[in-house]
């Protein structure tokens, strides 16, 4: 099993372009979440999702939008990159009464 | 809302027994885990204290009083390896999401 995998790794974005970041993972999870990770921050939940089709709002959800049209996949868009959104940003899964997330390797985001 | 505190540096000698504590505050919650990370890497599980009480996996134990609203992460017998940041993590009432604290960077000197 790969786990938890997220593309890309690395992206650099000038203000005002748009990307998405896409996490798979392959443990047949109901529970999926997306973090950022900021230094002195520690990690910040954006959005999360509990099963396919379904998306709430975390912590700090301003300027991202996701989906989860497939159980295994969530995505994570911004429409308009600010510098404020440079960070690193993590996914993660849960299953449904499971103690652990597994978390992705992370993709690291700069917005010029 | 939830807010959860934890030390920003901890130094401890390799071999010897290190405590990282974690304080929350928090209208309700399951649980308390707790995670690693090593520079660069991603988060990983380490514990979770669903109940009062001690939980011990190898080197590692972890303990919660809900009545003090407070948890720890003890750890014995350190190793160079065992340098990295830890963080303290609430799953919320609704069963769904995890608050993590800011970490608690763990530095193990010769």
């Amino acid at each position: 099993n790969a786990g938890v995998t997220q593309t890309p790794k690395f992206r650099v974005l000038k203000t005002g372009q748009s990307m998405t970041l896409l996490c798979a993972q392959d443990m047949n999870h109901e529970y999926m979440y997306w973090y950022r990770q900021d230094p002195g921050m520690g990690l910040r939940l954006i959005h999360y999702s509990v099963g396919e089709g379904t998306t709430a709002k975390g912590e700090v959800p301003d300027g991202y939008n996701v989906s989860r049209l497939k159980k295994q996949n969530f995505l994570l868009g911004l429409e308009s990159a600010a510098p404020s959104q440079t960070s690193v940003y993590f996914c993660a899964s849960r299953r449904l009464a499971g103690d652990e997330q597994f978390f992705g390797p992370g993709t690291r985001l700069t917005v010029l | 809302g939830q807010s959860l505190e934890q030390p920003s540096e901890v130094t401890a000698v390799e071999g010897a027994i290190v405590q990282i504590n974690c304080t929350y505050q928090t209208s309700g919650f399951y649980g308390l885990s707790w995670y690693q990370q090593h520079d660069g890497g991603a988060p990983t599980f380490l514990s979770y204290n669903g109940l009062d009480g001690l939980e011990e996996t190898g080197r590692f134990s972890s303990f919660l009083s809900r009545s003090d609203s407070y948890g720890y992460l003890l750890l014995q017998e350190l190793q160079m390896k065992d340098s990295a940041s830890y963080f303290c993590a609430i799953l919320a009432n609704s069963g769904y999401a995890l608050n993590f604290g800011k970490g608690t960077s763990l530095l193990v000197t010769p």
